[in-house]
């Protein structure tokens, strides 16, 4: 089977430094995702690694060990709207295209 | 175009009631993809198109279940005899054949009592 893991809560303070990580097994990989998901709505796009190393993008960081099956998602200088759900998602678990996610990380901001 | 519809948003139905949801991708993606999320949980797939060519469905999908994309374009998700069970989010993503990135619809929230 598909197995990806992810912390269930987190919990950080306003201005300061998250790191989310995500480790997974999957017969097939295709390159991890990682989306932000506010309570009520669809998932929204934050970074896509496919090659080990760190992928940066403002506020936000995506590292990937392919080797390792491991990847974490970065948030710096957080903000109140930072507070949701991250959801880590490997492409191509089992095959084809498909996105296979883990449950998502709640993540809380407090002052 | 602003990215992926969904209609409707929100769907009440009674048990063994039969429901179809719609979604229109953006417009220059070619593939399209079905996931349902129940609360606490990340989208689970449950059918993947390529154009008008339905390339994979998860083993989870009861016969009960049934999707169509006939012109490559728009999807229709169609759930018979409904179950308790099936309330949950249903949300539809799409991504071009050139990038990986899978952009997700506001999602058709169904409720089945």
């Amino acid at each position: 089977g598909q197995n990806i893991d992810q912390p269930t809560e987190m919990t950080a303070t306003e201005g300061a430094i998250v790191q989310i990580n995500c480790t997974y097994q999957t017969s097939g990989f295709n390159g991890l995702f990682w989306y932000q998901q506010h309570a009520g709505e669809a998932p929204t796009f934050l970074s896509y690694n496919v090659l080990d190393g760190l992928e940066e993008k403002g506020r936000f960081s995506s590292f990937l060990s392919r080797s390792k099956g491991y990847s974490y998602l970065l948030l710096k200088e957080l903000q109140m709207k930072d507070s949701a759900s991250y959801l880590c998602a490997v492409s191509g678990a089992g095959g084809g295209n498909k996105l296979t996610f883990g449950t998502g990380t709640q993540l809380k901001v407090e002052l | 175009d602003t990215g992926v519809s969904q209609d409707p948003r929100h769907k009440i139905t009674k048990r063994g009631q039969n429901v179809t949801f719609r979604c229109d991708p953006i417009s220059e993606h070619n593939r399209l993809y079905w996931y349902r999320q129940t609360l606490g949980q990340g989208p689970e797939f449950l059918t993947y198109f390529q154009n008008e060519a339905q390339l994979e469905k998860s083993r989870l999908l009861s016969d009960r279940f049934s999707a169509e994309r006939p012109k490559g374009s728009f999807s229709t998700l169609e759930i018979q005899r409904t179950e308790q069970g099936d309330s949950a989010m249903y949300l539809c993503a799409s991504s071009s054949q050139e990038y990986n990135e899978q952009f997700f619809g506001p999602g058709t929230r169904l409720t089945v009592l």
